[in-house]
């Protein structure tokens, strides 16, 4: 398996709900990653999960919420999103620098916030 | 802090010609690794080709190539006989050599291929 699988692709949700955004890979990837991704601009990195170590963007409002259960899955939990929130959310995965290094990306939730 | 600039926002190619996009990149670092990312309105992002800092032999995957410029701090992509596929949004992105460090991504060139 070589993929990184993103759950759900779409996602509308209001100013008042709680969601989860769900990113899984089983290539034994030991660093996970959110990143968000607004129209016409490139991603942004939100999160870093590396070896049991959670890495976060300052600029991240605190309405976002990772969460880590196992070195497969790692979970995206929103609550009170603001319109702005609006994006293509993207996760991605990476082994440990070397000659096969490199990151994979999933296809991405695109979240409207209403 | 890393700073990655794509300098051409938009470019235009005749199918079967050839096409380089223009990354610079500054960073204080020794050890790091570049790469060149596809992403086609289909949003997934696709890896295209990856550059190890300390390999001064420039990378390519078939039509695929860079230009690694190391003092320069440069490193531009080459499209060979570009194919209708090809049209995407490119972005170069660096990350340092630890090992489990996010991607810093330019913002862009929009790939247009012209049949």
């Amino acid at each position: 398996d070589t993929e990184v699988t993103q759950t759900p692709k779409h996602l509308v949700m209001g100013m008042t709900n709680k969601k989860s955004l769900k990113c899984e890979q089983h290539m034994g990837h030991r660093a996970m990653y959110w990143y968000k991704q607004k129209a016409k601009k490139p991603p942004e990195l939100m999160f870093v999960y590396s070896y049991e170590k959670l890495s976060i963007n300052e600029s991240v409002p605190s309405r976002f919420s990772p969460e880590c259960p196992n070195s497969s899955l790692l979970n995206l939990h929103l609550h009170a999103l603001q319109p702005e929130d609006s994006a293509l959310y993207l996760c991605a995965s990476s082994q440990r620098a070397g000659t096969d290094y490199g990151y994979t990306f999933g296809s991405g939730t695109r979240l409207t916030v209403v | 802090a890393q700073t990655v600039t794509q300098s051409q926002p938009e470019m235009s190619v005749q199918e079967a010609e050839t096409v380089t996009l223009s990354c610079t990149y500054d960073t204080s670092e020794s050890d790091y690794y570049l790469f060149w990312y596809k992403q086609p309105p289909s949003r997934q992002m696709i890896l295209v080709i990856r550059q190890e800092a300390y390999k001064q032999q420039n990378a390519t995957e078939n039509r695929f190539s860079v230009n690694f410029q190391k003092a320069a701090k440069s490193f531009s992509l080459k499209i060979s006989d570009s194919q209708l596929g090809d049209a995407a949004m490119y972005f170069c992105a660096y990350t340092s050599g630890g090992g489990a460090d996010g991607l810093t991504f330019g913002k862009g060139t929009h790939l247009i291929i012209q049949p």
